[in-house]
């Protein structure tokens, strides 16, 4: 089964609005990754937030990380219509285990 | 090339025959993984690479199931007497370093489907 879940499975909000997705793992990481995946394409890297880091931010991004709750959450500020896409986290323990979510949708309503 | 290299795009193949899949990574990456996603899943780990070492397949299904990255650059997946529940995208990735400290880098996959 996948160590990390998304939440929501899916979201659907109006362009220009914020767009919140949570994950949640079980055991220890060295580092979480958030890729994102257009239809028919393959994922492409956001962030990379690593174990002892709280908080990272990108452009429109803003990744946060509470290793004691085992949970990250990515924001994503002013969304677009070119943001609409499933969006994965990925718990990284070592240089084999990585581990995907299984997913959130996005859908930015224009 | 620039990114990550996948062929064919799509496979159609008959129940029981075997297929090969390609996989060109970013030159000079040293590390690479193949995964499979199945529709409205995240991928799923299948075997990785360092350099022509094949270090972890934990991940393949079963023993149809086989890679090689003989000259640490190119790597193939084979699927033989495929089954439909092998039906999915075939995802590659490489990456920079040993670790996975460093993003990998994904092809857009192969579809395969099993008649």
């Amino acid at each position: 089964s996948q160590q990390g879940e998304e939440d929501p499975q899916a979201l659907s909000i109006q362009e220009g609005e914020n767009a919140t997705m949570n994950c949640s793992y079980k055991t220890s990481i060295n580092n979480l990754q958030w890729y994102r995946q257009n239809s028919g394409r393959g994922l492409v890297h956001l962030i990379l937030i690593r174990s002892n880091e709280r908080e990272k931010h990108s452009g429109r991004l803003r990744v946060t990380l509470d290793t004691s709750k085992k949970s990250s959450s990515l924001l994503i500020t002013a969304s677009r219509a070119a943001d609409t896409a499933s969006y994965f986290c990925a718990t990284i323990r070592s240089a084999s285990k990585i581990i995907f979510g299984s997913g959130t949708r996005l859908s930015i309503r224009p | 090339g620039a990114g990550v290299s996948q062929s064919p795009r799509y496979k159609v193949a008959k129940r029981g025959q075997d297929v090969a899949l390609r996989c060109d990574p970013i030159s000079g990456h040293v590390s690479l993984f193949w995964y499979q996603q199945a529709l409205g899943q995240g991928p799923e780990f299948l075997t990785y690479f360092q350099n022509e070492a094949q270090l972890d397949k934990s991940g393949l299904p079963s023993d149809r199931f086989f890679a090689e990255r003989p000259e640490g650059s190119v790597s193939t997946l084979k699927i033989q007497r495929t089954q439909q529940e092998d039906s999915a995208v075939y995802l590659c990735a490489s990456s920079l370093d040993r670790g996975l400290q460093q993003p990998q880098h994904f092809g857009d996959g192969t579809r395969l489907s099993i008649l």
